[in-house]
């Protein structure tokens, strides 16, 4: 066990929905980091958060925006959903803002029909 | 940009064989390399690093040595058991500052 909790497991909705994907972190990790795994392209960086302020911005789609709160969990949400949109999501949680060692939850794997 | 290159699985070897995955990378600055795998359900674990160049990274038999030379983080272990079957990935992370950059990939699959 990673420490790192995602919810929920599975999701399944519609294209063109909104749905929201829940990160808590490791106990006392301050960043989180969000990617998602698709078979066509592997590992995509998200975006991360540091303490509540976006640190980095990979490959989101503006559709896809995220927040860390104040007590450091985090949320992506995906809106306006396509079919392709469809992937693992994870998120991954560090102790700092220097990305020695991330920890990765079991991932979120959302399916778009 | 940063990347990391990795070959092409899925490699299938039978128990106690030798196992070599392939990564190399490309980095602007002075990356800290990683290994993580994915076991069949889960999430990604760490399985090694090096933060500079001719350190050695060792786990639970894995070894990888970072090589600044050739631009390169290979994965060995000398005799696997089924249980290592899974995916695993070669990772950078520029200066330790940047998110990481992972390869694609690589499915073992170890048979009795």
């Amino acid at each position: 066990d990673s420490g790192v909790t995602q919810t929920p497991k599975h999701l399944i909705t519609a294209t063109g929905q909104r749905v929201t994907l829940r990160c808590s972190p490791r106990s006392g990790d301050l960043s989180v980091y969000w990617y998602q795994q698709s078979l066509d392209q592997g590992l995509q960086f998200l975006i991360q958060y540091y303490n509540g302020e976006e640190r980095a911005k990979g490959n989101i789609l503006e559709r896809f925006s995220a927040q860390q709160f104040p007590d450091l969990h985090s949320e992506l949400n995906l809106s306006s959903l396509e079919l392709g949109d469809s992937a693992l999501y994870f998120c991954a949680s560090s102790s700092g803002v220097r990305n020695t060692e991330a920890f990765f939850g079991q991932g979120t794997r959302l399916t778009v029909v | 940009g940063d990347s990391v290159t990795q070959m092409e699985g899925p490699v299938t070897l039978s128990e106690e064989a030798f196992l070599t995955i392939n990564c190399t990378y490309t980095a602007t600055g002075y990356p800290s390399l990683f290994w993580y795998v994915q076991y069949p359900g889960e999430g990604l674990q760490l399985l090694l690093k090096a933060t500079k160049a001719d350190d050695k990274g060792s786990n639970k038999g894995f070894e990888a040595t970072y090589r600044k030379e050739t631009t390169s983080f290979h994965l060995e272990k000398g005799s696997v058991q089924v249980s290592d079957s899974a995916v695993y990935f070669c990772a950078l992370s520029d200066s330790g500052n940047t998110p990481l950059v992972f390869g694609k990939g690589t499915r073992l699959s170890v048979i009795a």
